[in-house]
């Protein structure tokens, strides 16, 4: 079955630390897809990456860099230089291939990220 | 531009009494969803749709229904609310082509209080 697990429930850090947020995820799947969304203090659901299964390469985008490992079924998240802004709940999820009419997605519970001035 | 929009954003609503939240998107995506964001339970899917008329169930669906008469609007009605249904709403879209799954995009959210 599908899992996602979010360890961490809630991380301080310090405003300028580097911060890793992680994910594993569980599927029987080869073909599948991981993302990440943010969720800030306003509420709203931001999509942040999306990655497939035969994609390890890892993605840098500006502060915000992914680490997949298909051997250890994780999908970390890594922030650099990390910024009051980046204060959020952060959900890593996985869709598999559809087998259903849907694409189904399973979330993760959240990583909470408090980044103190 | 939004792509998709929620409404209303928040609403009190007394127990017993139906609900409907509305969920409208311009992306002419196939793919809509309502999910239920909760303390401790992150996100569940309530209900689905895969296209005009048609809808499935989630996996939290008892005590919910659907309707999609319009490819741009999804409707979530609580028939009789209860306490236990306060939340918040989140409407997602999906669209589907050659490059499966691009991932939802999510409205902004009701947030439902049942009194």
């Amino acid at each position: 079955a599908q899992k996602v697990t979010q360890a961490q429930t809630e991380i301080s850090v310090v405003e300028k630390e580097d911060v890793t947020l992680d994910c594993v995820y569980e599927t029987r799947d080869t073909t599948y897809y991981l993302f990440w969304y943010k969720q800030p203090p306003s509420g709203e659901l931001v999509f942040l990456i999306r990655r497939n299964s035969f994609d390890e390469q890892n993605e840098i985008s500006g502060r915000y860099s992914w680490n997949f490992q298909k051997s250890t079924s994780s999908f970390n998240f890594t922030i650099t230089a990390s910024q009051v802004v980046d204060s959020a709940v952060y959900f890593c999820a996985l869709s598999e291939r559809a087998k259903t009419s849907y694409d189904k997605v399973i979330f993760g519970p959240g990583t909470s990220l408090s980044v103190i001035p | 531009d939004a792509g998709i929009t929620q409404s209303p954003r928040h609403k009190v609503t007394e127990t017993g009494t139906p609900v409907t939240l509305r969920c409208h998107q311009t992306e002419n995506h196939r793919y809509m969803y309502w999910y239920r964001q909760d303390p401790g339970h992150g996100l569940r899917l309530i209900h689905y749709s895969y296209g005009v008329k048609d809808t499935d169930k989630g996996e939290v669906s008892d005590g919910y229904s659907v309707s999609r008469s319009k490819t741009e609007d999804f409707l979530l009605t609580l028939e009789s609310a209860t306490s236990s249904q306060t939340s918040v709403y989140f409407c997602a879209i999906s669209g589907t082509g050659t490059d499966y799954n691009y991932g939802y995009t999510f409205g902004s959210g009701t947030r439902l209080t049942v009194v």
